[in-house]
């Protein structure tokens, strides 16, 4: 059974880099998926963050990808998003996902982590 | 920027049937979008129920069905019942090779 597994800071000061780790299980991050990040902050929806695909390769949110990184760790079987000069707006739950290739969805959801960015 | 649609609320009755939309700000949502559908209720990860347009993740009940509707993609959920009543968003997966969701759907079974 494929899980995923979010964890980091709850809490990260404005202008500072949230940090968060997905953990795979069931599944290794070598595997044809896209690694995905979806955030949604405090009563509103869904957005898109990112991805990292099994080589390496990244395609971001256009309005988040000046201050996203993300990476893969096949050692640890894990992968990771770093974003940069946060702000309130950053404040949000953040899931890390499944994606498919070919067939375009996201299939397995991480049960989500709450990151909230204050001094 | 590309906006997707969605109705904000809809209502059903308990038994009854309801069409969820997801459009796009500029254009016509195909196939070639493969529109996906995900449920979502208070304080639990979004759920994965329709994949490429009209297929059903394991263990979905039949009667969400999805499908294109004009210029739209279309969640119909045929015989509401209580435990229905959730957020839906649709995503999509455009040809600049990222996801954009709608800003989601809240359905009301009453």
């Amino acid at each position: 059974q494929v899980q995923l597994q979010e964890s980091g800071p709850g809490l990260v000061k404005p202008s500072e880099t949230l940090s968060l780790i997905c953990d795979v299980s069931g599944v290794s991050v070598n595997s044809v998926y896209y690694w995905s990040w979806v955030r949604q902050p405090p009563g509103k929806g869904l957005e898109w963050i990112g991805y990292i695909y099994y080589t390496g390769s990244t395609k971001s949110n256009p309005s988040l990808k000046s201050r996203l990184t993300m990476s893969l760790d096949t050692s640890k079987n894990q992968f990771s998003l770093k974003l940069s000069s946060v702000t309130a707006a950053d404040t949000a739950v953040y899931y890390c996902v499944r994606g498919l290739y070919y067939y375009w969805y996201m299939d397995v959801w991480g049960k989500g982590t709450t990151v909230t960015v204050s001094s | 920027q590309t906006v997707v649609t969605q109705e904000p609320s809809f209502s059903v009755s308990p038994g009854g049937t309801v069409t969820l939309t997801c459009g796009l700000s500029s254009g016509s949502v195909s196939t070639n979008f493969y529109p996906s559908w995900y449920q979502q209720t208070p304080g639990q990860a979004p759920r994965t129920l329709i994949s490429t347009t009209d297929t059903r993740s394991s263990g979905v009940p039949d009667r969400f069905s999805g499908s294109i509707l004009g210029n739209k993609a279309a969640l119909t959920i045929t015989g509401a019942q209580a435990d229905d009543e959730s957020h839906y968003y649709c995503a999509l997966y455009m040809p600049s090779g990222i996801w954009v969701f709608g800003g989601g759907t809240k359905l009301t079974v009453l």
